[in-house]
């Protein structure tokens, strides 16, 4: 059992730089979410999605993009990358509704120079 | 607007003694808590979670206490072990609505080092 997958491990991008963070999960959950982790912030929600075709922006959204075409998958999208966005990105998903256990995959370091 | 606060970043401990993590909330609104467990290089891993309903849940050598007038929860570890050295996540969601409840706020983590 996979449980949730992030690609890549580490990305090192150039300012102005795209890229995609791809984030897959094979446990059937409706709730998916992007969160980056930095140091002294604890873990911040970008973006979320509750099923296939419904999105919504979590509290820091500015810069990233995503879409939920399938069940599985969950991409993150940073159009133009900037050093304000050197993170560790984390994806989770679950069950819909409160009391469920959100699964996290084992995140994506990224550094933009 | 930190919603969610743990305002000590590191806690160190004995093997053996108690450790207690403690998480502050300030919206009135959450209604379910729940801690996280994270090591290096790895995502965080659930723990334990309490309702609003409740005011301690256990599990093991974990229990998580919830002062819902204080908003203020905490997570005892009893026995600690080396092995719980890690960073500690609260978080809290507040089920507004149907698609709600599963949205998290976290708070900042706390390092805990347990020596032996």
């Amino acid at each position: 059992n996979a449980g949730v997958t992030q690609t890549p491990k580490f990305q090192v991008l150039k300012t102005g730089q795209s890229m995609t963070l791809q984030c897959a999960q094979d446990m059937n959950h409706e709730y998916m979410s992007w969160y980056r982790q930095d140091p002294g912030m604890g873990l911040r929600l970008i973006h979320y999605s509750v099923g296939a075709g419904i999105t919504d922006q979590g509290e820091v959204p500015n810069g990233y993009n995503v879409s939920r075409s399938t069940t599985e998958d969950f991409p993150l999208r940073l159009l133009s990358a900037a050093p304000s966005q050197t993170s560790v990105y984390f994806c989770a998903s679950s069950e819909m509704g409160q009391g469920y256990e959100q699964y996290f995959g084992p995140g994506t370091r990224l550094t933009v120079t | 607007d930190q919603q969610v606060k743990q305002n000590s970043p590191s806690l160190s401990v004995q093997e053996g003694r108690i450790s207690i993590l403690n998480c502050d909330y300030t919206n009135s609104m959450f209604d379910y808590f729940l801690w996280y467990k994270k090591y290096p290089a790895e995502g965080p891993t659930f723990l334990i979670s309490i309702s609003s309903i409740k005011d301690k849940n256990e599990d093991g050598r974990f229990t998580v206490f919830l002062n819902k007038s204080a908003k203020h929860l905490s997570l005892h570890i009893v026995p600690s072990q080396p092995g719980d050295s890690a960073v500690y996540f609260c978080a809290a969601s507040a089920q507004i609505r149907e698609t709600s409840g599963s949205r998290l706020t976290f708070g900042e983590g706390t390092q805990l080092t347990v020596n032996p």
